[in-house]
């Protein structure tokens, strides 16, 4: 059974820069699927932010990508995602996710999700 | 890149079936193939519904069913449940690599 569990702070300070790490079980991120991350605004949908795959390849939401870097630690079988100059705005639940590999649209496993506010 | 549109609410009682359309435009859900369906319940994950428009993975109820008509897609859910109320997104890829949800419909069962 596929696992991802986001791990990060919790809190962090405006213009500062938000740090997130997904570990994955039950699969290899060397392996044939992108990996993902997605956010929700407290009370509002929602939103792709990027994703990666294992050969460094990487695709960015355009509204985000000059703040937006997603990197991979293949000995650790993590996946990483940095946002500078956060804001106010950048408060969300910030999910990781599995993008499925029969056609590479759609998301099959999700980590639970981890709260991420933004504030002095 | 502009979220998809989908109604903000549905409402049906059990036993019936109810359909919530999401639309996009032909860069995006009318384009491709790939449009994904998730449930979101309260303080919970997304799990996924449908995808490639209309696969069901496995799992998923057989109520649950996915179509497509030029730039908006659907989702049906039928035998409506009291377990079924919950936020439902749907997800389209939009060329480049991109991808790109809708703005959600929350489903009431009466």
């Amino acid at each position: 059974q596929v696992q991802l569990q986001e791990s990060g702070p919790g809190l962090v300070k405006p213009s500062g820069t938000l740090s997130l790490t997904c570990g994955v079980s039950g699969d290899s991120i060397s392996g044939s699927n992108w990996w993902s991350w997605v956010r929700q605004s407290p009370g509002k949908g929602l939103e792709w932010i990027g994703e990666i795959y294992h050969i460094g390849s990487t695709n960015y939401n355009p509204s985000l990508k000059s703040r937006v870097t997603i990197s991979l630690d293949k000995s650790k079988n993590q996946f990483s995602l940095k946002l500078t100059s956060v804001t106010a705005a950048d408060t969300a639940v910030y999910y990781c996710a599995r993008v499925g590999s029969v056609s590479g649209a759609y998301f099959d496993y999700w980590g639970q999700g981890t709260l991420v506010t933004v504030s002095s | 890149q502009s979220a998809l549109t989908q109604t903000a609410s549905v409402s049906g009682s059990p036993g019936q079936s109810i359909t919530i359309s999401c639309t996009g435009t032909s860069s995006d859900v009318g384009g491709y193939n790939y449009v994904s369906w998730y449930q979101q319940h309260p303080g919970k994950a997304p799990k996924l519904m449908i995808f490639d428009v209309s696969n069901r993975p496995s799992g998923v109820s057989t109520r649950f069913s996915g179509s497509k008509s030029g730039n908006t897609a659907s989702l049906t859910i039928s035998g409506l449940q009291a377990e079924d109320e919950a936020d439902y997104y749907c997800s389209s890829y939009t060329g480049s690599g991109t991808r790109v949800f809708g703005g959600g419909t929350k489903l009431t069962v009466l």
